[in-house]
Order: structure tokens, then C-alpha cells, then sequence
């Protein structure tokens, strides 16, 4: 079975643009949920979406979207780059079922890069 | 509010010694705690968890992790360490009592086996 994919691996950005980031989950999987990693505040949540619904958010300005496709793929958004938005980002996927007590798996991340 | 602390930013260890990373956790109702490692440009691969019965659970590459309740810990251990087992570990908690609730990461240990 084919992990978490995301696209692209990396990016390189200049100030005030915006960018896409794709992430498909492994198949089957309907939650799918993003992170950003830097190495001064870790792993942070940014949101979850659960069959085309946000279904959590985390503490980020609105400058970072995200949505779910039917297929459960899902994108993120983040407008006007500034130079704190260079980190990892982490996308990972994971099965629901009744006892909610599935892992999450992760891909390998977008090395995001803000100039 | 759930939440996950990693004491130690670093831990080194010879390689053939016994490893301990130690995680304490704070969630209002019951935890269901996860491990992870990370290794350098990648996504974080799930180790193993927790959610109930048996305090000690045993995971991937021989890993195993040890739940106290009364403790609120989760630390990983391993019997004898191996210069591959080097890289970047977090410590992740899920309120089982909430559905929905996202997982929180601790700081993450960086684990440094010598030769």
C-alpha cells in the first residue's frame, strides 16, 4: 500500500507570493492533517480535514487554508509568504474508526523556503 | 488542554547500552499515547502506542514503551542501541475521551548513538 505522497518536495518562495501544497493520504484513509515543523517551535497543528470538512484548526493566522477533495486529498494554502513561514510541512493521514485510536502516518514533507 | 512534555532535548547513548526517552504526558481523561522517530529530511514514522491493557508495549526496531499512570509517563526504551537508532523522537497524546481532538506533540528528544 503506497503511503502518505506529498508535492512538492521542496519550494522556494520570495516574500508576499503564495503557495500550494498537495498531500495524498494513503488509500482508504478519510483524515488527513497538517503540520508545521520549525526548529524553534517544533511540531504545530495547523488543521484536519475529515470527509471534505474542517474538523480542527490550530492557532494560525488566516493566511493558512487548507480543503479535502472527495478522494480525501488534500491542500494547503498559505498567503502572502512571509520569512517565518519557512519550516516543514507535514501532512498525515489516518483511518477512522470507532475507537479513534488509529496513528496518524505521515509523508515525508514540503521543505518550504520563504526569500 | 492536553499536552506532552520531553525533558531532555538531547540523550546520548553508547551503542549496545540500554536507551531511555522519556515522555510525561496531561490530558483530562484517559491518554492514548503514540512514539514517533524522525530521521533527517523525512516525515515521522510511527514506533508504537498505547490505549490500554498492558503497561509495557513493545513496537517496531525493538523498541518498547512503558505507561504509569500514576506518573503520567510514556518512556520509550530499548534494550541495546544501535548507531541507526540516532535521530529525532516525539512523544504524542490523544484524549480519548474527546472524538475529534487532534494529537499534540511533545518537543521532541534527539537521540545520539555513539560507536
Amino acid at each position: 500500500k503506497a503511503g502518505v505522497t506529498q508535492t512538492p518536495r521542496y519550494l522556494i518562495k520570495t516574500r508576499g507570493q503564495q503557495v500550494t501544497l498537495s498531500c495524498s493520504p494513503i488509500s482508504g484513509h478519510r483524515s488527513v492533517s497538517w503540520y508545521q515543523q520549525t526548529p524553534g517551535q517544533g511540531l504545530q497543528f495547523l488543521f484536519e480535514y475529515f470527509s471534505e470538512t474542517q474538523r480542527n484548526k490550530g492557532n494560525f493566522p488566516g493566511r493558512f487554508s487548507g480543503r479535502q477533495f472527495s478522494n480525501s486529498r488534500s491542500e494547503m494554502n498559505v498567503s502572502t509568504l512571509e520569512l517565518g513561514d519557512s519550516a516543514l510541512y507535514l501532512c498525515a493521514s489516518r483511518i477512522e474508526s470507532s475507537s479513534y485510536n488509529s496513528p496518524l502516518h505521515f509523508g515525508n514533507g514540503t521543505r518550504l523556503t520563504v526569500t | 488542554a492536553q499536552s506532552v512534555a520531553q525533558p531532555e532535548d538531547q540523550v546520548n547513548v553508547a551503542e549496545g547500552n540500554p536507551l531511555t526517552v522519556k515522555c510525561t504526558y496531561s490530558v483530562s481523561g484517559n491518554p492514548y499515547l503514540f512514539w514517533y522517530v524522525q530521521y533527517p529530511n523525512r516525515g515521522l514514522q510511527f514506533l508504537l502506542k498505547y490505549i490500554t491493557g498492558d503497561n509495557l508495549v513493545k513496537g517496531s526496531y525493538g523498541f518498547e514503551a512503558e505507561f504509569n499512570k500514576s506518573q503520567t509517563s510514556f518512556h520509550l526504551k530499548k534494550p541495546s542501541a544501535l548507531v541507526s537508532d540516532s535521530a529525532l523522537y516525539f512523544c504524542a497524546v490523544r484524549d480519548n475521551g474527546n472524538y475529534g481532538q487532534n494529537f499534540v506533540f511533545g518537543p521532541g528528544t534527539r537521540l545520539s548513538v555513539l560507536p
